[in-house]
């Protein structure tokens, strides 16, 4: 399988402080995304990493790949409470028709008090 | 607006009834996906399509039927409804997913009785 773990499960902190998620998959990958949901909406595509890069940044975010050890994790520095949602992460399958199988974990809650 | 637009928003069916989850998208995207989520389980993939004329299984495909005679639609069919596809239900689109990642719909809540 294709889908990626997102550890920890649930991450509270407050305001202003930084936010690290991280994400372990099994397989080779092409790519590998990060996706925001809110409470009761649609999942939000925020980053996508190839597997030839090793970081990138948009915003306050920050996304490393390690694909020796099969791992990403993102950075939200200066957290806001308006960044309490979900996170997911969602590893690329290498190629072909398979580019459509996109796979998700069950996620990072991420709770950021006022 | 541009995006992906799903209907009904909420849905209640009785076990054994049949229905069909709309989706449509005005961006032109190939690629199409369906997922449910379930406390605690995430998003899993139910079935995919990568253009009009072609899908395929995902992670739990029992169930559900879909077809994609158009590129902008990509409708999904419960058959036989069951207590166990209680869930809520989300469709997704992208124009090329290895770059751009995928748009999603806001989503359509289904119980079955």
């Amino acid at each position: 399988s294709q889908q990626g773990e997102e550890d920890p499960q649930a991450l509270s902190i407050q305001e202003g402080e930084n936010a690290t998620m991280n994400c372990s998959y099994k397989t080779s990958i092409n790519n590998l995304q990060w996706y925001r949901q809110n409470s009761g909406r649609g999942l939000v595509h925020l980053i996508l990493i190839r597997s030839n890069e090793r970081e990138k940044h948009s915003g306050r975010l920050r996304v490393t790949l390690d694909t020796s050890k099969k791992s990403s994790s993102l950075l939200i520095t200066a957290s806001r409470a308006a960044d309490t949602a979900s996170y997911f992460c969602a590893p690329g399958p290498p190629g072909g028709t398979s580019y459509g199988k996109l796979t998700f974990g069950q996620g990072t809650i991420l709770t950021v008090h006022p | 607006n541009a995006g992906v637009t799903q209907t009904p928003k909420f849905q209640v069916l009785k076990t054994g009834q049949s229905m069909t989850l709309q989706c449509a998208q005005d961006m032109n995207h190939e690629y199409m996906s369906w997922y449910r989520q379930d406390p605690g389980m995430g998003l899993r993939l139910i079935h995919y399509s990568v253009g009009a004329g072609i899908t395929d299984q995902g992670e739990v495909p029992n169930g559900y039927n879909v077809s994609r005679s158009t590129t902008e639609d990509f409708p999904l069919r419960l058959l036989s409804a069951a207590p166990s596809q209680t869930s809520v239900y989300f469709c997704a689109s992208s124009y090329l997913p290895q770059s751009y990642g995928y748009t999603f719909g806001s989503g359509t809540r289904l119980t079955v009785v």
